[in-house]
C-alpha cells in the first residue's frame, strides 16, 4: 500500500536554530498538507498546498514557517528559528480527489 | 471555525463492543474520518463516510452519521487488547482542504 514517508523520525534541535521536515508523498496525489500535534493535546491543521501554492494556513502558521517542493516530490516544511513551543509531532498528509489523507509517521521535534 | 468534541476517554471488556462519539458544528462538513492513533506512532486511516450516507460498515468497524444532530459514531465490533489507541474523529467540508480534528477519545481494552 502507498505510504507517505517522513524524515527525519525524530529532530533535536537548540531554540533558535532553523529545521527542514521533509515528506515524500504518494506519487499521484495532489493535495499536501502539514499538521502538528503537541504532546497530549489534539492535531493542528497548520498549512495546505496545492499547486505549488500554499492554499490554506492557519494562525499558527506565521512567518517563521514556510513549505516548498523543491523537486516536485519532497515536500518541505522550514520553522527558519526554533523555539521552545515549536516541540510537536509534525506530520505531513496527502491526498487525491475523492479520498481521505494518508499521514506519515510523523516527525518528532524537540526544541531545547 | 468547526468544533469537534468527543468524550476523552472509553474502557471497555476485551470481546465486547465499543462505541466512540464525536459531534461537530458545521452542517457543511462533507468528509467524515476516523483515524487510529497508537502510542508514539501516526495517524492512521480507519475508515471515512461521505455526508450523503447514513451508515458505513467495514469488517468490524461500523460508521453511523445522524447529520440532522452533527452527530458521528464508530462502533468496533468485538473489541480486542490491540484496539487500544487513541481515536480521532476529523471533519472536512468540500470547500477547505483542512480537517478539523476532535481531542481524541482514548481507549482502553481490559482483558
Amino acid at each position: 500500500e502507498p505510504e507517505v514517508t517522513q524524515t527525519p523520525s525524530h529532530q533535536v534541535t537548540q531554540m533558535g536554530q532553523e529545521v527542514i521536515l521533509r515528506c515524500v508523498p504518494i506519487s499521484n496525489h495532489l493535495y499536501f498538507y502539514w499538521y502538528r500535534q503537541i504532546l497530549g493535546q489534539k492535531v493542528e491543521f497548520l498549512v495546505s498546498f496545492y499547486n505549488n501554492e500554499i492554499s490554506e494556513k492557519s494562525e499558527i502558521f506565521d512567518d517563521q514557517f514556510s513549505v516548498e517542493r523543491p523537486d516536485g516530490s519532497n515536500f518541505t516544511l522550514k520553522i527558519r528559528s526554533t523555539k521552545l513551543e515549536d516541540s510537536a509531532m509534525y506530520f505531513c498528509a496527502t491526498r487525491t480527489d475523492g479520498t481521505g489523507y494518508t499521514f506519515g509517521s510523523g516527525t518528532r521535534l524537540t526544541v531545547v | 471555525g468547526e468544533d469537534v468534541e468527543q468524550s476523552l476517554f472509553l474502557s471497555v471488556r476485551e470481546g465486547d463492543s465499543s462505541v466512540i462519539n464525536c459531534t461537530y458544528t458545521d452542517s457543511s462538513s462533507t468528509y467524515l474520518y476516523w483515524y487510529k492513533q497508537e502510542p508514539g506512532a501516526g495517524l492512521q486511516l480507519l475508515t471515512y463516510i461521505f455526508s450523503n450516507m447514513d451508515m458505513k460498515q467495514d469488517q468490524r468497524l461500523t460508521v453511523l452519521l445522524n447529520k440532522k444532530d452533527k452527530h458521528l459514531s464508530l462502533r468496533i465490533a468485538d473489541t480486542q487488547t490491540g484496539d487500544s489507541a487513541i481515536y480521532f474523529c476529523a471533519v472536512k467540508d468540500t470547500n477547505a482542504g483542512k480537517s478539523t480534528f476532535g481531542d481524541g477519545t482514548t481507549l482502553t481494552v481490559k482483558p
